[in-house]
This record gives C-alpha cells, sequence and structure tokens, in this order.
C-alpha cells in the first residue's frame, strides 16, 4: 500500500511491561512524526526524525519513551516500564520534507494508529 | 506558543445540507498553516485541505471548503451536501513557519459530526 502503515494495531500490556510500535512511513517522505492522542481529545506531538536524525523530542513526557529511526525509514516508538497513564492512541506521520514555509508541502499523512491499553 | 479552539463538541446535520465547522486560534507568527483533518470511528486521520496564512483566496477541495478570516482568526470548514460517510470527528490544526517548528502539528479538541439520513 502506497499510505503510512502502523503495527499492531492494539497492544494491551500490563504496567510495568516494555512495548515497542512501529511505523511505516509513506516511500520518499522524509519527515516522520509521533503523536500521542488520548480519548476525546486531539492529538499531541511527541517527536519529530528528519531521515534518521532525531531533531525535536521536546513532547516525549518522560525518559521512560524513546523513539528511533535508524535508517530513516521504519520508526519505532518504545516505551519502558508502561504505567497506566501511557494508554492511548500512538499516531505516525509521515510528510515529503520540512522546509521551514509551513506550507501545503509540509502536509502530514497519518497512520492508523496503535492503541495501547496498560492494565 | 499555538492554540486551536473548536467550540462546538459534538454538530448534527441533515444529509445533503451544508454544515459549518468552526475553529479558531490563536498565534503570534506571521507564517503559519491550517490543516482539517478527518477521524472517522476507524481512527486513522484523514487530511481534508490546507490554507495558508498568505492565501488570499479560501481553500477548496471537492465538497470541502474553508471560511478563513485571518483579522478574526478563524478557519472554519463547511462541508457542502453531507453524506452518511462524513459522519466522523473532525480536528483543525495549524503549524507554524521556521526551522525549528519542524511543521509539527497543534490540534484542536475536535467536533463530533453526526449525518442524519
Amino acid at each position: 500500500g502506497a499510505g503510512v502503515s502502523q503495527s499492531p494495531r492494539y497492544k494491551v500490556a500490563k504496567r510495568g511491561q516494555d512495548v515497542a510500535l512501529r511505523c511505516d512511513p509513506i516511500s520518499g517522505h522524509v519527515s516522520l512524526f509521533w503523536y500521542q492522542q488520548a480519548l476525546g481529545q486531539g492529538p499531541e506531538f511527541l517527536t519529530y526524525f528528519q531521515n534518521e536524525a532525531q531533531l525535536d523530542k521536546s513532547g516525549l513526557p518522560s525518559d521512560r519513551f524513546f523513539a528511533e529511526r535508524p535508517e530513516g525509514s521504519v520508526s519505532t516508538l518504545k516505551i519502558q516500564r508502561t504505567q497506566q497513564e501511557d494508554s492511548a492512541v500512538y499516531l505516525c506521520a509521515s510528510s515529503l520534507l520540512w522546509r521551514g514555509l509551513a506550507g501545503p508541502t509540509d502536509t502530514q499523512y497519518f497512520g492508523p494508529g496503535t492503541r495501547l491499553t496498560v492494565l | 506558543a499555538q492554540k486551536i479552539t473548536q467550540t462546538q463538541p459534538g454538530m448534527f446535520v441533515q444529509e445533503k445540507e451544508a454544515v459549518t465547522l468552526d475553529c479558531t486560534y490563536d498565534t503570534s507568527d506571521q507564517s503559519y498553516g491550517l490543516f482539517w483533518y478527518k477521524q472517522p470511528s476507524s481512527g486513522e486521520m484523514i487530511f481534508l485541505i490546507y490554507q495558508g496564512s498568505y492565501d488570499e483566496q479560501n481553500a477548496t477541495e471537492g465538497r470541502y471548503s474553508l471560511n478563513f478570516q485571518k483579522a478574526r482568526k478563524s478557519a472554519n470548514l463547511v462541508i457542502s451536501a453531507s453524506q452518511l460517510g462524513d459522519s466522523a470527528m473532525y480536528f483543525c490544526s495549524t503549524s507554524r513557519a521556521g526551522g525549528t517548528s519542524y511543521g509539527k502539528l497543534t490540534f484542536g479538541q475536535g467536533t463530533i459530526l453526526t449525518v442524519h439520513p
């Protein structure tokens, strides 16, 4: 498919477990974003990659959250020692390339998300 | 910091009628982008329409149009000829220009639209 894909779609974890969420961006998209969406809320920014470089991680809520994109394509968001407050939908989005203009080419295309439930 | 306000938690519309979803934004930036997304119950965020802060004409994409009033800082989404498949959550969002913002989006709380047959 040509869109952004994410796996797994659903993840149930016991409190204290580590989880890894995967994102496959649109081929050729340089920019990749992770967002967290709590139930009934709008998504909130977590982190941003340009190719393999993580240029902004200001939205990561704690040092238990870690993201990587080692080859500039697939990205993984890892959450260590999960807590109940981590329960949310984690959305991945990609766009062509950030040129600093806030223009139409910066449109982000989202994947279906991973719904994480921490018991 | 940017802020998006969507004051309508829920909206109802009759099939084939037009509906307007409100969005106001708060930013001190001169250059920014405004994006509307649709999120059906399946969860995926679907891009609908984009408006640039320097665009003088309102954006249109098929049945979607954006009523952009820069002085009032509003960017309302108009959906014409509503269809049952339009029932979903709708999010208004904004990004800012400038190298260190990287295009990250700030979202509103969303509006749930229900289309009645």
